[in-house]
């Protein structure tokens, strides 16, 4: 079956722009997560939602950031004003429930200039 | 805070030898526990997974090892083939959704 899939698979964008990162989860997974991951390093934990709501964002690092998932599925992390360390690959994955396996998708290569 | 590490940043092995990833962890309350294999330009990619109940779990090629005495983690791969050449991650989970990981290994397969 189909995979995470996460859209755009690149994004360049200036600073103090706006941007949305889309992840659309495996079908019938009720929790979903984003992850950010900079070079060399493992990903971090930004946020979980378990169907619509956001159960945990303690991993945003501030209120630039801010992610909706209003139908339990599709899930956009959103990002105002952008600076340059915003720049990192953002990775969604989600997962039947949580302590279930997490599935990641490609990730969004975000880089600001 | 508690964290997933891992032993040795870089892994360089003969193609057809066994390769063995090791990491260590911190908090003892983490009850899940996974490796994850990604390749440049990629997500992670789910190997295999292990739970606190088990101290040995195999796969295809893969086998994990888990020793709650001393906190650590291994996996080992069989007969390791130039596909395996990527970098491979332990994550826990303790007891919630949140997964930690470390900075990861780099294996590189040489011909």
């Amino acid at each position: 079956g189909a995979g995470v899939s996460q859209t755009p698979s690149n994004k360049v964008t200036e600073k103090g722009k706006y941007v949305e990162l889309r992840c659309d989860p495996i079908s019938g997974h009720t929790a979903l997560y984003w992850y950010r991951q900079s070079l060399g390093q493992g990903p971090e934990f930004l946020i979980y939602f378990q169907g619509t709501g956001a159960a945990d964002d303690s991993g945003l690092p501030n209120d630039r950031f801010f992610a909706v998932r209003p139908e339990g599925s599709v899930s956009t992390l959103k990002i105002q004003r952008t600076e340059r360390g915003d720049s990192a690959v953002y990775l969604c994955a989600s997962s039947l429930g949580p302590q279930e396996t997490q599935y990641f998708g490609p990730g969004t290569r975000l880089l600001v200039l | 805070g508690e964290s997933v590490g891992l032993h040795l940043p870089t892994l360089s092995v003969q193609e057809g030898d066994n390769s063995i990833i090791n990491c260590a962890y911190s908090n003892s309350a983490s009850d899940y526990f996974i490796w994850y294999k990604q390749e440049s330009g990629k997500g992670p990619q789910f190997i295999i997974d292990i739970r606190s109940n088990m101290d040995k779990r195999q796969g295809q090629r893969v086998t994990v090892l888990l020793n709650k005495t001393v906190k650590h983690l291994s996996l080992q791969i069989a007969a390791t083939q130039p596909g395996d050449s990527a970098v491979y991650f332990c994550a826990e989970n303790d007891r919630d959704y949140k997964l930690s990981f470390g900075a990861g290994t780099t294996v590189t397969v040489r011909a």
